[in-house]
Order: structure tokens, then sequence, then C-alpha cells
């Protein structure tokens, strides 16, 4: 079956814009999570999405948004880009379903966000 | 919380080496422990898991396994390769639906 798939691979964008990254999770799975990794501060997670609900918050601005459709799939928002939102973002997803805490997490390949 | 301590890389070896990358816990309880790969370039993907204490993971030649006396989840691969260069993450469940990622560790492994 497909795995994660993320759009776009690569992006440049210049200070003070808003980007939209999208995430497809594996057909069945229902929660998608958001990670953050940058040379200087490693793999940090932002958000995860359950049944188009955020279930789970990082330590991250309100800049930082997400939002997951009923089909599952799932984006993630960042509006006034600075320089240090330079990162590859990455999603997971996983089956995530009530009563279980960490299944399996399949990763997509990122979404490289370059500040300019 | 749950953490780990993992050993800092980078780690060089040549081709066909044995491979160990030590991996210690602090956890109430006993969590649900991964270890996740990351090539160059690419996103994560899990390596092996264990579930429980004295269960064993394996993948692709590496295991390891969770040793409750120890509190330890050390990865071992008999014979190393070039393709095996990528950096290793040991991962516990915290229980918050998020993995946490300590720094990882990276391996170059050379011809």
């Amino acid at each position: 079956k497909a795995g994660v798939t993320q759009t776009p691979r690569y992006l440049i964008k210049t200070r003070g814009q808003q980007v939209t990254l999208s995430c497809s999770p594996i057909s069945g799975h229902r929660s998608v999570s958001w990670y953050q990794q940058t040379p200087g501060q490693g793999l940090q997670f932002l958000f995860e999405y359950f049944s188009e609900t955020q279930r789970n918050k990082g330590n991250f601005p309100g800049r930082f948004s997400g939002r997951q459709f009923s089909n599952s799939r799932s984006e993630m928002n960042v509006s006034t880009l600075e320089l240090g939102d330079s990162a590859l973002y990455l999603c997971a997803s996983s089956l995530g379903g009530t009563g279980l805490t960490n299944t399996e997490a399949f990763f997509g390949q990122g979404t490289r966000l370059t500040v300019v | 919380g749950n953490s780990v301590t993992q050993m800092e890389g980078p780690v060089t070896l040549s081709e066909e080496a044995f491979l160990t990358i030590n991996c210690t816990y602090t956890a109430t309880g006993y969590p649900s422990l991964f270890w996740y790969v990351q090539y160059p370039g690419e996103g994560l993907q899990l390596l092996l898991k264990a579930t429980k204490a004295d269960d064993k993971g394996s993948n692709k030649g590496f295991e390891a396994t969770y040793r409750k006396e120890t509190t330890s989840f050390h990865l071992e691969k008999g014979s190393v390769q070039v393709s095996d260069s990528a950096v290793y993450f040991c991962v516990p469940d915290t229980g918050r639906r998020a993995l946490t990622f300590g720094s990882g560790t990276r391996l170059q492994v050379q011809p």
C-alpha cells in the first residue's frame, strides 16, 4: 500500500509569508503527527491530529497551526515566516485508535522549507 | 517522564565491523521502545521495536533487546555495510502520542 505522502518536497519562501504543507497518511490511518527537524534543535514534535481533532500539541508558537480533514489528510500552516522556520517538516501517520498510546508511526520523506 | 540517553556520534566503522549503539532509558514502568533510522536526505523509518521487557526486536540484521535489569535497549548488528550509514534514534513511548527524539547517533561505514 502507498506510504505517507508529503507535498511539496521542497519549498522556498520569503520572510513574512505564510506556507501550507500537506500530508496524506497511509490508508486506514487516522492519526497524523507533525515534526520539525533542524540541525540545532533536532526533531521536535509540533502536533498530532486524530479524527479531525488536535489531541496533542508541542511547544511551538501560535504561528504554527494545523488541521485534519475527514479523509485523514492533514495540513500544517506557518504564518509570518521567520528565517528560523527553515527546516525539514516531517509528517507521520499511525492507526492511533482510542486507548492506544504510540503505535507504529510511519514517516513521510518530509518537506524541506527554506525561508530567505 | 520517560527519556533516553543515547551514545553520541559519529560512530565510524569499517565495512563488516560489529556495531553497538548504546541506549539506556529512564521511565515509569516499562514503556515501548523503538529504534528509528534516518538515511541521508530521507525521512524516518522504524527499524525495530520492543513493547515489553525481554522482548527482542530485529530487522535488516539489526537487533535490540529490551533489558529491564539494565534499563537498556542497545542496537547491534554483526556486520555493517556502507548502506547502513545513517542517523539512528532510540525513542521511548512517552504515552503522549508524541515521539520524543534525542540527537541520534550518526553512523558512518567506510568501505
